[in-house]
């Protein structure tokens, strides 16, 4: 049973534009939730948090919106660079327990 | 300050054999979580250990095992090694236990299963 969901595994962007990347969660008990960025042969790395008590948390380009009504929770990368090319995930954690991944959108940012 | 190291970087094992990978997480970190990364699956969740005690464990079966040693250094172990066993396998370091805490993952062994 798939907890945390991302359902578009490609996802491509023209450079300059927005990018969104989408999550959908299905346990309500969850109260945080994490994006986290992976390179080809690197692990994945942390890019941004929120925690359940708001619905928007921004750091420079990239902002997190979670609609907890929907069980929701989308990244927007505003704009978006070559750089950003990468495979996302989507996290989330019910009171500290351990962190669910989604299975990951890969970024494809053209020029 | 050097990141999480994970050894080895690749592995080539057998069905039924047993594989063991080392994660030295970062320095003064005293958490460290293993992930299971294959496609399609995202990461799935092993264990985490937490001042050489398993705080938590994922849905896998008992042939995965790991350990902490004093030093917060981290072994994992698969038994009896099958060919859906290949995935790629992350550590992850972080400072205390907890889902809420951020975590630095290593480069990951790549294990494949033959």
């Amino acid at each position: 049973d798939q907890q945390v969901k991302q359902n578009s595994p490609s996802l491509s962007v023209q450079e300059g534009r927005i990018s969104i990347l989408n999550c959908d969660y299905t346990n309500s008990m969850f109260d945080y939730f994490l994006w986290y960025k992976k390179y080809p042969a690197e692990g994945p790395t942390f890019l941004i948090s929120i925690s359940s008590i708001k619905d928007k948390n921004e750091d420079g380009r990239f902002t997190v919106f979670l609609n907890k009504s929907a069980k929701h929770l989308s990244l927007h990368i505003v704009p978006s660079q070559p750089g950003d090319s990468a495979v996302y995930f989507c996290a989330a954690s019910a009171r500290g327990d351990k962190l669910i991944f989604g299975t990951g959108t890969r970024l494809q940012v053209f020029p | 300050k050097a990141g999480v190291t994970q050894t080895p970087r690749y592995l080539i094992k057998t069905r039924g054999q047993q594989v063991t990978l080392s994660c030295s997480p970062i320095s003064g970190h005293r958490s460290v979580s293993w992930y299971q990364q294959t496609p399609g699956q995202g990461l799935q969740f092993l264990f985490e250990y937490f001042s050489e005690t398993q705080r938590n464990k994922g849905n896998f079966p008992g042939r995965f095992s790991g350990r902490q040693f004093s030093n917060s250094r981290s072994e994992m172990n698969v038994s009896t090694l099958e060919l859906g066993d290949s995935a790629l396998y992350l550590c992850a370091s972080s400072l205390a236990s907890g889902a809420n805490e951020k975590l630095f993952f290593g480069s990951g062994t790549q294990l494949s299963v033959l």
